[in-house]
């Protein structure tokens, strides 16, 4: 079992430029969400899916899109990356999506937008 | 607006006990979750309460006050290898995870 798992680890983009996130879970959960952590801030959600093709705005969704084409796997698209989005971006997965259960997360992305 | 606080950063000694607060005001709560973070690496989960009470497991116990809006992370015999950010999050009325900022524990032996 892999768990949940990102590439890139390590990302340097210029302004301007575009990417695309990826992550997979092999844990068959319905719910994936794309987070970034910032210094002095707690995680804010950027997109979530609770299943295939369905996807939804979190707390910080502008500037990025996501895609969510099977079960397994959630990308995260930066059209026109912008300085304000150096940050680290998680992945995470869970259970259901009939509450909130326990998150497992990958390991990260850092992402740096020059 | 919706707020989590944690104190920022907290030292301990190795073998110690160590108790991290988290007050939070949301719209609603459906639960409160904790998660280990150490430096460079994902957040990972520890605990989750919903009710009042205490909930231990081994060397760690969380701690719900739904009508003071206030748990705790409870850590006992400190180890080196505790040293980490611990997260607080607190599920709200849309079922969405509000997180706090993290509070930074250091351990001296």
């Amino acid at each position: 079992n892999a768990g949940v798992t990102q590439t890139p680890k390590f990302q340097v983009l210029k302004t301007g430029q575009s990417m695309t996130l990826q992550c997979a879970q092999d844990m068959n959960h319905e719910y994936m969400s794309w987070y970034r952590q910032d210094p002095g801030m707690g995680l804010r959600l950027i997109h979530y899916s609770v299943g295939a093709g369905i996807t939804d705005q979190g707390e910080v969704p502008n500037g990025y899109n996501v895609s969510r084409l099977n079960k397994r796997e959630f990308s995260l698209r930066l059209e026109s990356a912008a300085p304000s989005q150096t940050s680290v971006y998680f992945c995470a997965s869970s259970y259901g999506t009939d509450r909130v259960y326990e998150q497992y997360f990958g390991p990260g992305t850092r992402l740096t937008v020059t | 607006g919706q707020n989590i606080d944690q104190p920022t950063e907290m030292t301990a000694t190795e073998g110690a006990i160590v108790q991290i607060n988290c007050t939070y005001q949301t719209s609603g709560f459906n639960g409160l979750f904790w998660y280990q973070q150490h430096a460079g690496e994902a957040p990972t989960f520890l605990s989750y309460n919903v009710l009042d009470g205490l909930e231990e497991k081994g060397r760690f116990s969380s701690f719900l006050s739904r009508s003071k809006g206030y748990s705790y992370l409870l850590l006992k015999e400190l180890q080196m290898k505790d040293s980490a950010s611990y997260l607080c999050a607190v599920v709200d009325s849309n079922y969405q995870l509000i997180w706090g900022a993290g509070t930074k524990l250091i351990i001296k032996p």
